[in-house]
C-alpha cells in the first residue's frame, strides 16, 4: 500500500443526504490536504491538516463540510445536506511533512449529487 | 495575490512531435515551490517535478524538460517527440513556502492543459 489511497471512487447522493468521504495517507505522511475538482472552478484547495489538526480550513466552501483526522492519519471529509453544486471530485493529497513537500494525491471520490 | 495562469486550455499535435506547455505564475512571496502534474484519463495527478525559488537551472528528465524563469515568472514545460501515452490534463501548481508567514504548502493550481498527442 505506497500510495494515497480514498473511498468510495464514486458515491451517487441525493439531494439534501449527508456523504462521507475517507482518504488514507501514504504511511508516515504527517501532511494531508483535501482539493476539490469541479469543472468550473478546476483544483481547488479545501483543508490542510498537520497530523490532527487542522491549521488551515479556509478553502472549505460553507459550514456544511467538515473534516476531522485521527490517529495522524485516515481522514474524513463531511459534507452534510448536499447541493448539486458540490458535486466534484474530491482528491487527497498527503506529504511528508507539509510546508516544502511534494504532494501526493489519491485516486478521488466523484461525487454526484442529484 | 497567488496566481497560476495556463493560457492554453488545449493542445492537439502529431506523435512525435515537440510540444511546450506555458505556466505563469504570481506571487508576493520570495520563497515558494512550483509543480508540474500529469492527470491522465484515470484521473489520478501524478508528480513530475517540483522546482523551488532559489533553483533557476532547467531540468531534463528523459523526454520533458523544464524552463524555469524568474525574470519572466513562468516555468515552462517541453515534451520532446510526443507520444499519444503522453495524452492528458497537465497542471500548473505553486505553492508559498516562506516558513512562519502562515503558508501552508496547499497548492494554487492552474486551470490546466489538455494535450492530445495524435498517433
Amino acid at each position: 500500500g505506497a500510495g494515497v489511497s480514498q473511498s468510495p471512487s464514486n458515491k451517487v447522493t441525493e439531494k439534501g443526504k449527508d456523504v462521507e468521504l475517507r482518504c488514507d495517507p501514504i504511511s508516515g505522511h504527517t501532511a494531508l490536504y483535501w482539493y476539490r475538482q469541479s469543472l468550473g472552478q478546476g483544483l481547488e484547495f479545501l483543508i490542510y491538516f498537520q497530523g490532527n489538526s487542522a491549521p488551515d480550513k479556509s478553502g472549505l466552501p460553507s459550514d456544511r463540510f467538515s473534516a476531522e483526522r485521527t490517529g495522524g492519519s485516515v481522514s474524513t471529509l463531511t459534507i452534510q445536506r448536499t447541493q448539486q453544486e458540490d458535486s466534484a471530485v474530491y482528491l487527497c493529497a498527503s506529504s511528508i511533512g507539509g510546508l516544502t513537500d511534494t504532494q501526493y494525491f489519491g485516486p478521488g471520490t466523484r461525487l454526484t449529487v442529484l | 495575490a497567488q496566481k497560476v495562469t495556463q493560457a492554453q486550455t488545449e493542445i492537439s499535435v502529431v506523435e512525435k512531435e515537440d510540444v511546450t506547455l506555458d505556466c505563469v505564475y504570481e506571487t508576493r512571496d520570495t520563497t515558494y515551490y512550483l509543480f508540474w502534474y500529469k492527470q491522465p484519463p484515470s484521473g489520478e495527478l501524478v508528480f513530475l517535478i517540483r522546482r523551488n525559488s532559489f533553483d533557476e537551472q532547467n531540468e531534463i528528465s528523459g523526454r520533458y524538460s523544464w524552463n524555469f524563469q524568474k525574470s519572466t515568472s513562468s516555468f515552462n514545460f517541453t515534451i520532446t517527440a510526443s507520444q499519444v501515452v503522453d495524452s492528458a490534463v497537465y497542471f500548473c501548481a505553486l505553492s508559498e513556502a516562506l516558513h512562519g508567514s502562515g503558508n501552508t504548502g496547499k497548492l494554487i493550481f492552474g486551470q490546466g492543459t489538455t494535450l492530445q498527442v495524435k498517433p
